[in-house]
């Protein structure tokens, strides 16, 4: 049975930073592209960033792109990202997906505010 | 980046109606396209993979179609469990988008 696990999410002020990690378990994790995608409160989704299998191609939102760092521990199944510059708007819970979205974590909530 | 234009926003109808969603993507994706349901509180759940494809444990009421531009998602008779937010998302190029959402509610 496929697994993820997010952990990290929590209260930061304005301009702090946060690191999120994903523990994948129940499959090769390796062989899988994996996502970031998070929905503030009341919105939509909204895909955040992504890595290949092997981490050496990454992808990003614009409304993140410079602040935020997708990185994965294959040795350890899990998939990390690290958020700097925190802002308001990124106010959200946060997802681990596996994929083009066939299996999602529980999600972690990220709260900026002062 | 594609923009993914999904309609209508919200939607009222009644146990076993038959209801369609729609997905427009700003250029074509072939069939890179799934289907997701998402309930209050819960993680989105994909219900249709490469645009026809049907999830492994969904049931064969829900039904997707499309190809290129334009793609819909029906539910052929509505189900109490079916009244949800359901979300197209474009796994194309990156970065991957979603459609708006369509949150469909008992008449």
């Amino acid at each position: 049975e496929v697994q993820l696990v997010e952990s990290g999410g929590g209260l930061v002020q304005p301009g702090g930073s946060l690191r999120l990690s994903c523990e994948a378990s129940g499959f090769t994790f390796s062989g899988y592209d994996m996502s970031w995608v998070r929905q503030a409160p009341g919105k939509g989704l909204e895909w955040v960033s992504g890595i290949s299998g092997s981490g050496g191609r990454t992808n990003y939102a614009d409304s993140v792109k410079g602040r935020f760092t997708i990185s994965r521990d294959n040795s350890k199944n899990t998939l990390y990202m690290q958020m700097n510059s925190l802002r308001a708007e990124d106010t959200a819970v946060y997802y681990c997906v596996r994929g083009w979205g066939s299996d999602w974590g529980q999600g972690t909530l990220v709260s900026v505010s002062s | 980046d594609i923009q993914m234009t999904q309609s209508p926003s919200s939607l009222s109808a009644s146990v076993g109606d038959r209801v369609t969603i729609t997905c427009r993507a700003s250029q074509g994706i072939r069939n890179d396209l799934g289907w997701y349901q998402q309930k209050p509180g819960k993680a989105p759940k994909r219900l249709m993979y490469a645009a026809s494809s049907l999830q492994s444990g969904v049931p064969s009421r829900f039904s997707g179609s499309g190809s290129g531009t334009e793609f819909t998602l029906t539910i052929s008779s509505l189900q109490p469990e079916d009244f949800a937010t359901y979300y197209c998302l474009q796994y194309n190029s990156y970065p991957y988008t979603f459609g708006q959402g369509t949150k469909l509610e008992i008449k």
